[in-house]
């Protein structure tokens, strides 16, 4: 199993530009989640999933969108990237019933 | 919301010391409260959570205990070694709606050999 793995791992951006951030996982996980992580504020919950075709906003939500079409896959969306969206993102995903959450190795996003 | 404080947020101790890294909460429904390591330039990682029915937990050097009524919970690394150096993060959550987690702002751990 490859457990969670995002793509891309690196990207950089311009001011204004979109992307979209993908996060697969294979263990069959009903939640998946997406957190960015800045210096100094720890793991912050952007958007989530409790199953496919659902998504609800966390605590950081404005700037992005997410798509939850397939329950292995789980879409984070920029549509006008600004600096201050500059961080690593990590998306996360767990069975539902238990709490462990199991997270990818992350995405380095840089905006200028 | 939940609100979970971290302290310290960095932490520098000689191989085969103890570290503590002590973290409070402050919504009294929280139940379930997880520790993750987080090596350099990787995912944070599961090591040891304990439920709210349970005031300690052991698992071979790592210890996490619990004090519902104060709203603290600690992590205890006994006998640390290099690989030990992380930044670690707790975390609270609730079995209401979603169980989503809300982080501390973690501790940075650095074990001199």
């Amino acid at each position: 199993n490859a457990g969670v793995t995002q793509t891309p791992k690196f990207r950089v951006l311009k001011t204004g530009q979109s992307m979209t951030l993908l996060c697969a996982q294979d263990m069959n996980h009903e939640y998946m989640y997406w957190y960015r992580q800045d210096p100094g504020m720890g793991l912050r919950l952007i958007h989530y999933s409790v199953g496919e075709g659902t998504t609800a906003k966390g605590e950081v939500p404005d700037g992005y969108n997410v798509s939850r079409l397939k329950k292995q896959n789980f879409l984070l969306g920029l549509e006008s990237a600004a600096p201050s969206q500059t961080s690593v993102y990590f998306c996360a995903s767990r069975y539902g019933g238990y709490n462990e959450q199991f997270f990818g190795p992350g995405t380095r996003l840089t905006v200028l | 919301g939940e609100n979970v404080e971290q302290h310290p947020s960095t932490l520098s101790v000689q191989e085969g010391d103890s570290a503590v890294i002590k973290c409070t909460y402050s919504d009294s429904a929280s139940n379930y409260f997880p520790w993750y390591k987080q090596e350099l330039g990787k995912g944070p990682q599961l090591i040891i959570d304990i439920r709210s029915n349970v005031g300690e937990k052991k698992d071979q050097r790592i210890a996490v205990t619990l004090n519902k009524t104060a709203k603290h919970f600690s992590l205890h690394i006994t006998e640390t070694q290099p690989e030990d150096s992380a930044v670690y993060f707790c975390a609270a959550s609730s079995n209401s709606g979603y169980s989503t987690l809300t982080f501390g702002k973690g501790t940075m751990l650095l074990v001199s050999p």
